[in-house]
């Protein structure tokens, strides 16, 4: 059970849309539309931001937006913002009962 | 609302076993979520460690899967995670959430939707 795959870094400047990608294989991201995406801010706990690919808990912003092709996945943050800064890392159900996350990816917002 | 509390000694020696245990409040134990335990290694990600539903049904990661036993108690509406044969390589702040899933002959994981604040973990080396 191999992590997940996601660029170390995305930056934009505010106002600007960011895409951060999450590549798996036909065993997880390929093969189920239960990809969720989290935000962590330093020495906090993750928040769910988007839950079976495309969807947004009560309470988060419209500006987070999940998609899927094959087997990647994204999350697409519009309208970057100051807050927006924080680590993000996608996660997948995978054959076997079992959760896989990705290698998570710092968003800098310059 | 969900809160979840985790608890256990800070500081281990090697070779010892570590023993978590994550308080719920807000809700029982036995409503039908599975309840887990994730780490995340100091400047590293996150790793899912296991999970359990409150029939004790459970999965785990398989790399982990020879060191860890989670259990739930029902009674005080808690979950625990015991990792043996501790090395420094577990040093982390540990994590539980909670997990929406289906059952049936496979169990399905959804996503972790609520957290607790974590609880960091010292291995020495």
């Amino acid at each position: 059970q191999s992590a997940l795959t996601q660029p170390a870094s995305v930056s934009g400047s505010p106002g600007q849309s960011i895409t951060i990608s999450c590549t798996g294989t036909s065993s997880d991201v390929g093969n189920y539309n239960l990809v969720s995406w989290y935000q962590q801010h330093p020495d906090k706990a993750p928040k769910l931001m988007i839950y079976e690919v495309n969807k947004r808990p009560s309470g988060v912003s419209n500006r987070f937006s999940g998609a899927k092709s094959g087997n990647t996945a994204s999350l697409t943050i519009s309208g970057l913002q100051t807050e927006d800064e924080a680590d993000y890392y996608c996660c997948s159900y995978a054959t076997g009962s079992t959760l896989v996350f990705g290698t998570g990816t710092k968003v800098t917002v310059l | 609302q969900v809160h979840l509390q985790e608890s256990g000694p800070g500081l281990l020696k090697p070779s010892e076993t570590l023993s978590l245990t994550c308080t719920v409040s807000g809700l029982s134990i036995s409503s039908g979520y599975h309840w887990g335990w994730i780490r995340q290694p100091p400047g590293k990600g996150l790793e899912w460690i296991g999970s359990i539903h409150y029939s004790e049904n459970t999965c785990y990661n398989p790399s982990l899967e020879s060191r860890i036993t989670i259990s739930v108690d029902t009674s005080r509406n808690q979950f625990s995670l015991q990792l043996r044969s501790v090395t420094a390589a577990d040093t982390a702040i540990y994590f539980c959430a909670r997990i929406p899933h289906t059952g049936g002959p496979v169990i399905t994981l959804y996503h972790l939707d609520y957290w607790g604040q974590g609880t960091p973990v010292t291995v020495p080396s």
